[in-house]
C-alpha cells in the first residue's frame, strides 16, 4: 500500500500554462507538506497544512496555491508556469506538527516547463 | 535561526569499509535531528532521528548516528558499507523553539565502490 502518493509522476508543459499536482496520504496524519527540490537537489519547504489549515507559507510566488479539501489530501495548483518552476515537487506528511515527528515523502512529481 | 550544514558534497567508500556522512547544525533551542536517504528518482525515506536521550541513535539498514551537543554535530555512520547504500543522504533539523519547519542540508552523495 502506498503511504503518500502523488499524481502525476511526470508533468511536461509550456510556459504560461496552469497545472495541478495532487497528493494523498493514507497514514491518518494530520499534517501535510509541499517541498521543491531543484536541479542541485536542494530541498526547500513551500507549504504545510495541519488539519486543512495553512501553517507554513514560505516566500513562494502567489502563482502557487495549495488546497487541502480534507486532511488526507493536499493539492498544489500552479498558475502561469515559468521556466524556473521546473523542479521535482515532493509531498510529505507527518503525524502532527510537533517537531519530533518524522515526515513520510511521496515519490515526487518531476515538472518540466518548456 | 536554524540551519544545517553537510560539508561534503560526495563521500566515496569501498564496500565493507566503515562510512561517515557529516552533519552540523545550529538552533536556538534544543535540536530535533533527522537523517533521510534518497535513492535515484525516489522520494526521501526516513532513516533515524534524535529527539532526546541516548546520544547514539540506531536506525534502518544498519545506520546509526551520534548526537554531539558540544560539537553541534549529528554524523551518520555505518560499520560496513554496501554498494546498495549508494544514494543521496540528507540531514535535517527542527528547532524546539520553532517546531513548524524542518530545515534540510544540501545533501551528501554516498558512493560505495565494490
Amino acid at each position: 500500500d502506498t503511504a503518500v502518493s502523488q499524481t502525476p509522476k511526470y508533468l511536461v508543459t509550456q510556459m504560461g500554462n496552469d497545472k495541478s499536482i495532487k497528493c494523498e496520504q493514507n497514514l491518518g496524519h494530520d499534517t501535510m507538506y509541499w517541498y521543491k527540490q531543484d536541479s542541485k537537489k536542494f530541498l526547500k519547504i513551500m507549504f504545510s497544512y495541519n488539519n486543512k489549515e495553512l501553517i507554513i507559507n514560505e516566500t513562494v510566488p502567489n502563482r502557487f496555491s495549495p488546497k487541502s479539501p480534507d486532511k488526507a489530501h493536499l493539492n498544489l495548483h500552479i498558475n502561469s508556469l515559468e521556466l524556473g518552476d521546473s523542479a521535482v515537487y515532493f509531498c510529505a506528511s507527518s503525524q502532527e506538527l510537533a517537531g519530533h515527528n518524522e515526515q513520510f515523502f511521496g515519490p515526487g512529481t518531476r515538472l518540466t516547463v518548456l | 535561526a536554524q540551519s544545517v550544514a553537510q560539508p561534503e558534497d560526495q563521500v566515496n567508500v569501498a564496500e565493507g569499509n566503515p562510512l561517515t556522512v557529516k552533519c552540523t547544525y545550529s538552533v536556538s533551542g534544543n535540536p530535533y535531528l533527522f537523517w533521510y536517504v534518497q535513492y535515484p528518482n525516489r522520494g526521501l525515506q526516513f532513516l533515524l532521528k534524535y529527539i532526546t536521550g541516548d546520544n547514539l541513535v540506531k536506525g534502518s539498514y544498519g545506520f546509526e548516528a551520534e548526537f554531539n551537543k558540544s560539537q553541534t554535530s549529528f554524523h551518520l555512520k555505518k560499520p560496513s558499507a554496501l554498494v546498495s547504500d549508494s544514494a543521496l543522504y540528507f540531514c535535517a533539523v527542527r528547532d524546539s523553539y520553532y517546531t513548524d519547519k524542518l530545515i534540510f542540508g544540501t545533501g551528501t552523495r554516498l558512493q560505495v565502490f565494490p
